[in-house]
């Protein structure tokens, strides 16, 4: 099955600086890939995704960049800020909307005032 | 995702007994998905579910652990004879293309 592996584990950086973490996969077939950002005691909220026929996407301040040939896809925040201080989680799934997500392990991003 | 609704919030139970989890998919979802998250840990899939119909059970426990998503009425995520490790955050995301998830239940074993 799929397995998703995650860097770095924790993360802090000055506000007004950029983060970025990294996610790598290992099946072939995945095609979806979400980021979830989950604050402490709350529901993983859906921040950001992208699908495997593009290379790169951007909302705001956060964008994700996809290499499917090296099987690896990253999270870009810039213009941090203290808000962003939080858990975020990168997923895999084979298919948009019809089967299940394999996580990440989670990075805590800490954003020094 | 504000939609997705979970009750309990929160679950105490002891050893042995049961525990029932609920939770109510967006409206105009059929997809309905179980996560359990242990402490400082990411989220595991447990349990796919349709109206009626389960999809895939993959990341369920073979034991004391069941799901069903009744024609009417919430999913329901069952525990039978609880045990300590159960203790965790149970998520359920409903989903017509991307996944949105509920609050959670915490759930206590003492």
């Amino acid at each position: 099955g799929e397995n998703v592996e995650q860097h770095p584990s924790t993360l802090s950086v000055q506000e007004g600086d950029s983060a970025v973490i990294k996610c790598t996969y290992s099946d072939s077939a995945s095609n979806y890939f979400p980021w979830y950002k989950q604050e402490l005691g709350k529901r993983p909220q859906l921040i950001i995704d992208i699908r495997s026929n593009v290379g790169e996407k951007k909302d705001q301040r956060i964008a994700v960049t996809l290499n499917k040939t090296a099987k690896h896809f990253s999270l870009h925040i810039t213009e941090t800020q203290p808000e962003d201080s939080a858990v975020y989680f990168c997923a895999a799934s084979i298919s948009f909307g019809n089967e299940k997500l394999t996580f990440g392990t989670g990075t805590r991003l800490t954003i020094i005032p | 995702n504000a939609g997705v609704m979970q009750n309990p919030r929160h679950l105490v139970r002891r050893r042995g007994q049961e525990a029932r989890l609920r939770c109510s998919p967006m409206k105009g979802h059929s997809h309905v998905y179980w996560y359990r998250q242990l402490p400082e840990e990411g989220l595991k899939f447990m349990v796919y579910l349709q109206k009626e119909n389960i999809i895939d059970e993959s990341g369920m426990p073979k034991e004391r652990f069941s799901a069903e998503f009744p024609k009417e009425g919430p999913s329901i995520l069952r525990i039978q004879q609880v045990v300590r490790g159960d203790s965790a955050a149970y998520f359920c995301a409903s989903a017509s293309y991307e996944q949105y998830f509920g609050p959670g239940t915490r759930l206590t074993v003492t």
